[in-house]
């Protein structure tokens, strides 16, 4: 069964530092899709990147970047010189192409919480 | 475009009583979801559904049941509340398929006392 694990539950930096969150995936399939949702305190959940199983190019989107690499199912955030208003919740989550049962199962890891500091 | 659309907002209910989540979208998706998040877990599905007329069980059903009938609303109802059912819960949308990236509401916080 599909798992996702982000073993670091809160995180602590000061403004400007670099911080990299953590995930761990398992999945028995070669297509498969990785995402990354951000919740900040207000609550709302935001999507900030979506990676299918055949892309192992890393990706930057500003200050954001994720490093996939299937050689060890990890796909992990790094927030470069990070802000305030990075403080939030981040999720990582997995699909599967087929999972069981029909559906494309989307399974949540359990969340880093992420706390800048000024 | 207003997106994902979830009330109420918060709400307390006594152990025992009814009361139904709305959702609805405006972004002609077809895949709506239900979800659940209890502090430090995560997500949790608990229904879902990939068109008019169409539901399905996720990981945690059991105390809810939920209803298609149109493509932009998918309510879920709570029978009986429990104080397990005490959670901030999530409606989501997505198009064409789960594997693409999620909308989601701005949830409801629900306590059951």
């Amino acid at each position: 069964a599909q798992k996702v694990t982000q073993a670091q539950t809160e995180i602590s930096v000061v403004e400007k530092e670099d911080v990299t969150l953590d995930c761990v995936y398992e999945t028995r399939d070669t297509t498969y899709y990785l995402f990354w949702y951000k919740q900040p305190p207000s609550g709302e959940l935001v999507f900030l990147i979506r990676r299918n199983s055949f892309d192992e190019q890393n990706e930057i989107s500003g200050r954001y970047s994720w490093n996939f690499q299937k050689s060890t199912s990890s796909f992990n955030f790094t927030i470069t010189a990070s802000q305030v208003v990075d403080s939030a919740v981040y999720f990582c989550a997995l699909s599967e192409e087929f999972s069981q049962g029909g559906s494309e199962k989307l399974v949540f890891g359990k969340g880093t919480k992420l706390t800048v500091n000024p | 475009n207003a997106g994902v659309t979830q009330t109420p907002k918060f709400r307390i209910l006594k152990i025992g009583q009814s009361m139904t989540l709305q959702c609805t979208q405006d972004m002609n998706h077809n895949y709506m979801y239900w979800y659940r998040q209890d502090p430090g877990m995560g997500l949790k599905l608990i229904y879902y559904s990939v068109g008019a007329g169409i539901t399905d069980k996720g990981e945690v059903p059991n105390g809810y049941n939920v209803s298609r009938s149109t493509t932009e609303d998918f309510p879920l109802r709570l029978e009986l509340a429990a104080p397990s059912q005490t959670s901030v819960y999530f409606c989501a949308s997505s198009y064409p398929r789960q594997n693409e990236k999620l909308f989601f509401g701005s949830g409801t916080q629900l306590s059951v006392l």
